[in-house]
């Protein structure tokens, strides 16, 4: 079955410090990955994603993810936070094996909270 | 990208009533995805909305409480019908091209309240 986990709820960084929001997944066949972050009272912007090619992917606003097939990961990192990327983010997979429209499957969300 | 747009943004009903949000893409797109979000929380999608053809709902959903209209490529409504205060949510309209590695781009969302 597929799934995607984003373990942790909240994630609290000082501003200036490298941030790391974790996803790990589960797919039947190749996954394509995908990042996307929600600001308060707006909809989900995309941010980046991995379909195939180099396994480090730079996306918007500085954030980069990584994929490893190995750990079923794609932890979505920044290498300085600013108080501006507190948000929600949200991991996606959509699983190449799995003909239903290709359907997005939805981590549950990880709070960012970067403190100046 | 996709700029997607929705109306209203935000809406208070009462309770027994209906309410149309919809959604309109500046580009012709294949995929229109109608998703709910409880604030705070994940997404969940309720139908795929086919052009010219009836929506695919999910499980949990059906088309008298949720009917959808997908008149052409860059257009769709979502029906939320009958409501009661449980209905209260976010509802988010979802676009991609085509293929299975095309990125999914989202509206702004429609900020519903039942009261």
């Amino acid at each position: 079955a597929q799934s995607v986990a984003q373990p942790e709820d909240q994630v609290n960084v000082a501003e200036g410090n490298p941030l790391t929001v974790k996803c790990t997944y589960s797919v039947s066949g190749n996954p394509y990955l995908f990042w996307y972050v929600q600001y308060p009272n707006r909809g989900l912007q995309f941010l980046l994603k991995y379909i195939t090619g180099d396994n480090l992917v730079k996306g918007s606003y500085g954030f980069e993810a990584e994929f490893n097939k190995s750990q079923t990961s794609f932890h979505l990192k920044k290498p300085s936070a600013l108080v501006s990327d507190s948000a929600l983010y949200f991991c996606a997979v959509r699983d190449d094996w799995v003909d239903s429209n290709y359907q997005l499957i939805w981590g549950a969300g990880t709070k960012l909270i970067i403190k100046p | 990208s996709a700029v997607i747009s929705q109306k209203p943004s935000r809406d208070i009903c009462q309770r027994g009533t209906s309410l149309t949000i919809q959604c309109q893409v500046d580009s012709q797109v294949t995929m229109m995805f109608w998703y709910r979000q409880q604030p705070g929380q994940s997404l969940t999608l309720i139908a795929t909305a086919n052009q010219g053809s009836e929506a695919t709902y999910e499980s949990g959903f059906v088309i008298d409480k949720f009917p959808i209209s997908r008149p052409n490529l860059t257009f769709s409504t979502l029906t939320v019908s009958n409501m009661s205060p449980e209905d209260s949510s976010i509802y988010l309209c979802s676009a991609r091209r085509q293929g299975r590695t095309d990125t999914q781009y989202f509206g702004p969302g429609t900020r519903l309240t039942v009261l």
